[in-house]
């Protein structure tokens, strides 16, 4: 499947750096999320939209900073970030943020921070 | 909240033979179990789902059953062909609060099928 679509794939940055994840959907839903994936740990939902407004914020420390301007496009802003920030960061989109419903993951962006 | 616990972490079959992925959940509200498998350098897919008002749903090779008195459901997977070598996530959706419902992921298990 092609309808999620992450931009970088792979991603290294210094502490002191800022950078953005992009996302892109294709399939006409109305709902995008974040998750962090790393090794040996569940998936951690990061943020949650729903209709272009926040509805999910899971405790994310401040240096990850979301924002969605449609309902098709999903950013994630990066700045100052740790070593422990190391992770596959994925995109996700779904029809409604019922959460019933399947999830579409993008690819993922490999991130390093150095 | 929610937490979901998986076992095993990794599993070894060989290709022909059964395996079965067993997850526990704590939310006795929790309502909708799907089951994501990873291939290697992919994104999770969606590969079966139960919800709490169904035991068991089969869909060719793969099953799940729930048992929602005991809180745990599986995935089966037989006759096992070396493409079904990934990780495969556990998921429980429950309320998390503020009107919005949040999935919870297992760990995963590594499943490794030997030609």
């Amino acid at each position: 499947e092609t309808g999620v679509t992450q931009t970088p794939r792979h991603l290294v940055m210094g502490m002191t750096n800022k950078k953005s994840l992009k996302c892109e959907q294709h399939l006409g839903h109305n709902a995008m999320y974040w998750y962090k994936q790393s090794a040996k740990k569940p998936l951690e939902l990061m943020f949650v939209y729903s209709l272009e407004e926040r509805v999910e914020n899971n405790s994310v420390p401040s240096r990850f900073s979301p924002e969605c301007p449609n309902s098709s496009h999903l950013f994630l802003h990066l700045h100052t970030l740790q070593p422990e920030d190391s992770a596959l960061y994925l995109c996700a989109s779904s029809q409604d943020a019922l959460g019933n419903e399947k999830l579409f993951f993008g690819s993922g962006t490999q991130l390093s921070v150095l | 909240g929610e937490n979901v616990e998986q076992h095993p972490s990794t599993l070894s079959v060989q290709e022909g033979d059964s395996a079965v992925i067993k997850c526990t959940y704590s939310d006795s509200a929790s309502n909708y179990f799907p089951w994501y498998k990873q291939e290697l350098g992919k994104r999770p897919q969606l590969i079966i789902d139960i919800r709490s008002n169904v035991g068991e749903k089969k869909d060719q090779r793969i099953a799940v059953t729930l048992n929602k008195t005991a809180k745990h459901f599986s995935l089966h997977i037989t006759e096992t062909q070396p493409e079904d070598s990934a990780v495969y996530f556990c998921a429980a959706l429950a309320y998390s609060g503020a009107g919005s419902y949040q999935l919870t992921f297992g760990k995963g298990t590594k499943l490794s099928v030997i030609p």
